[in-house]
């Protein structure tokens, strides 16, 4: 299977703070993806990348960008964090019609 | 537009019990469906899949679904469930012919199981 690496597991950051959260795979799928997840809205699309540098917009970029310098790694940015980006988000890479998921970094905007 | 319903948020069985989590999709077409598992702290992990064939298919940890057309539903069932498949559970549907990008998901099922 693929292994999808998001570096952080928790992070606390302050309102206004640009905060990156790293994805990294360890195969050469061109496909990878951001997600937000919330209580009782499931997942939601923030940004999708088909490949270096390449990058699409979701259901949900406001507040969000993306760089995909590399093709192992796909890094979510918020340009300048807000309590209403207190969430869960997780990382996937796509083989096929497959995703495979990182574990996920629960951001907490104070 | 397509769109996945989990109409239970929390379901809660005791261990040995049976299980059957609901999912119904709205799709245009035949459907490419997905079940997959959240443990605490955890990414998803995909508990099956189905594509075409039989519409009865088998997972991981001893999961099953079942494909319904005329129902337009996708149940996932476990005949004895244990303690540690207490998780959440994500319905999702894709085109069979697209991108993983086009997938949707369900709000998800909270999963309780009592000693």
């Amino acid at each position: 299977d693929v292994k999808v690496t998001q570096s952080s597991r928790y992070l606390v950051k302050r309102t206004g703070e640009k905060v990156f959260l790293e994805c990294v795979q360890d195969m050469d799928h061109e496909n990878m993806f951001w997600y937000r997840q919330d209580p009782g809205l499931g997942l939601r699309l923030i940004y999708f990348s088909y490949d270096v540098k390449m990058k699409e917009k979701g259901d949900i970029p406001e507040g969000y960008s993306v760089s995909r310098e590399k093709k192992e790694r796909f890094s979510l940015i918020l340009e300048s964090a807000s309590t209403n980006q207190t969430s869960m988000y997780l990382c996937a890479v796509n083989r096929d019609m497959d995703i495979f998921f990182g574990s996920g970094t629960r951001l907490t905007v104070v | 537009a397509q769109s996945v319903t989990q109409p239970d948020i929390h379901i809660t069985v005791s261990e040995g019990a049976s299980l059957e989590l609901r999912c119904n999709y709205s799709y245009g077409a035949t459907p490419y469906l997905f079940w997959y598992v959240q443990s605490p702290g955890q990414g998803l992990q995909l508990l099956l899949k189905y594509f075409s064939g039989d519409t009865l298919v088998q997972g991981i940890k001893g999961f099953e679904a079942e494909f319904k057309r005329s129902q337009s539903s996708f149940n996932l069932r476990k005949p004895s469930v244990h303690w540690s498949d207490a998780a959440e559970y994500f319905c999702a549907v894709g085109p069979r012919a697209g991108s993983a990008r086009q997938l949707t998901f369900g709000s998800g099922t909270q999963l309780t199981v009592l000693p």
